[in-house]
């Protein structure tokens, strides 16, 4: 059935460094992808979103890249921040208007 | 601010009692959907409203869970007969009706049932 997991529940990375978060899909029929990012006490923030048609796109310090090959999603962060520190999913959804799917969720943590 | 609102923020109830969230969309969002989140978990989907029409809803939303959106704008969601398992946040989302439209999130509705 539907799902979409995270390969790992956390990361800590360097102030400066770049972090990479990856997500698994198993729907093959997933049409479009987003990235959110939530904080403590907050509701999921959206990043960055990605069309099956795609497999790169980039935004201010952010890109998600698609592989449908492997059902394989990730986010990569430029130059953390302490401010990135949050917990990120990423969320999948059918053709149309399907209700978004989410993963788990990885905790990033920048270290200072 | 003109994004998603939820009230209360935090409601603390005792087993057995009815409880009732609001949430104001994005005032141009014809969609509004409502997840509900537990700790460690991602978002899980409840129901969702196109206007006042509800148009999907999931095998957890049970028999005591009820939600409604009369007039197109506001969404309410309903608990009869709370239990300690409905304890979770209570995510609002809208967005507008394009396949391109993306969907925007309140801050939730904490609810903790002793």
């Amino acid at each position: 059935g539907e799902s979409v997991g995270l390969h790992l529940p956390t990361l800590s990375v360097q102030e400066g460094d770049n972090s990479i978060i990856n997500c698994a899909y198993s729907n093959s029929a997933s049409d479009y992808f987003i990235w959110y990012k939530q904080e403590s006490g907050k509701g999921p923030q959206f990043i960055i979103d990605i069309r099956s048609n795609m497999d790169k796109r980039q935004g201010q310090r952010v890109t998600v890249l698609l592989n449908k090959t492997v059902k394989h999603l990730s986010l990569q962060i430029a130059a953390t921040q302490p401010g990135d520190s949050a917990v990120y999913f990423c969320a999948e959804s059918g053709s149309g208007n399907t209700p978004l799917v989410f993963g788990k969720g990885t905790r990033l943590s920048v270290i200072a | 601010d003109t994004g998603v609102s939820q009230n209360p923020r935090h409601k603390i109830t005792k087993r057995g009692q009815n409880v009732t969230f609001r949430c104001d969309p994005i005032s141009e969002h014809n969609r509004l959907y409502w997840y509900r989140q537990t700790l460690g978990q991602g978002p899980e989907f409840l129901t969702y409203f196109q206007n006042e029409a509800q148009l999907e809803k999931s095998r957890l939303l049970s028999d005591r869970f009820s939600a409604e959106r009369p007039k197109g704008s506001f969404s309410t969601l309903e608990i009869q007969r709370t239990e300690q398992g409905d304890s979770a946040m209570y995510l609002c989302a809208s967005r507008g009706d394009s396949a391109n439209e993306k969907l925007f999130f309140g801050s939730g509705t904490q609810l903790s049932v002793l």
